[in-house]
């Protein structure tokens, strides 16, 4: 069974730029969640995606913006990129219909604004 | 709107000791509450899980209590190890059951 993978791992970029995170979901899985985890802090939810299309968002501007594919990959992206997007982003994968809530989190890409 | 809170943000144990962390949550329809551990440089993982109709449940050294009328939920760990140092959030699923809601983590250092 093949886990969450997430790329890239780290990437540095500048204000004003933008930015695409990749995401393969957990072998059998068809839901895909981003989230945003700030320095010190715990992951805030930004989006999860099912069927392609977005399932739920929470409070983070449409500059935030995501794709799911058919193989339930998914990417994150990010226009106009600001400071305060330090932090690392986490995917997690999960079978809508197993209501379980469980999520498997991948180990992130850490983005750096400067 | 949703927010759940965990206390301490910090705990510092000797080998053996147990730890306890607790969370409240503010929205009474939350109906699912997991346990995450993240190791530096690592997603977290689940290690534990409770949902509303349960009062308690045990794995091994782990073990989560809910006190639904109350909105709190705890974490204990017994017995605790070196390789138990890590941070450990607290979560509660949001109305749509599309979310988790995240504390904002405690910081568990057990020293051998």
């Amino acid at each position: 069974e093949t886990g969450v993978t997430q790329s890239p791992t780290h990437l540095i970029k500048t204000r004003g730029q933008q930015v695409t995170l990749r995401c393969s979901s957990q072998s059998g899985h068809n839901t895909v969640s981003w989230y945003q985890q700030a320095l010190g802090q715990g992951p805030q939810f930004i989006f999860q995606y099912y069927r392609e299309e977005e399932n739920g968002r929470g409070n983070f501007p449409p500059r935030f913006s995501g794709l799911q594919f058919p193989n339930y990959s998914s990417e994150l992206n990010v226009n106009a990129l600001e400071l305060d997007d330090s932090a690392l982003y986490l995917c997690a994968s999960s079978l809508i219909q197993e209501d379980t809530g469980e999520l498997f989190f991948g180990e992130g890409s850490r983005l750096t604004v400067l | 709107g949703e927010n759940v809170e965990q206390h301490p943000s910090t705990l510092s144990v000797q080998e053996g000791d147990s730890a306890v962390i607790k969370c409240t949550y503010s929205d009474s329809a939350s109906n699912y509450f997991p346990w995450y551990k993240q190791e530096l440089g690592k997603g977290p993982q689940l290690i534990i899980d409770i949902r509303s109709n349960v009062g308690e449940k045990k794995d091994q050294r782990i073990a989560v209590t809910l006190n639904k009328t109350a909105k709190h939920f705890s974490l204990h760990i017994t017995e605790t190890q070196p390789e138990d140092s890590a941070v450990y959030f607290c979560a509660g699923a949001n109305q749509a059951g599309t979310a988790l809601i995240f504390g904002k983590g405690t910081t568990l250092s057990v020293s051998s």
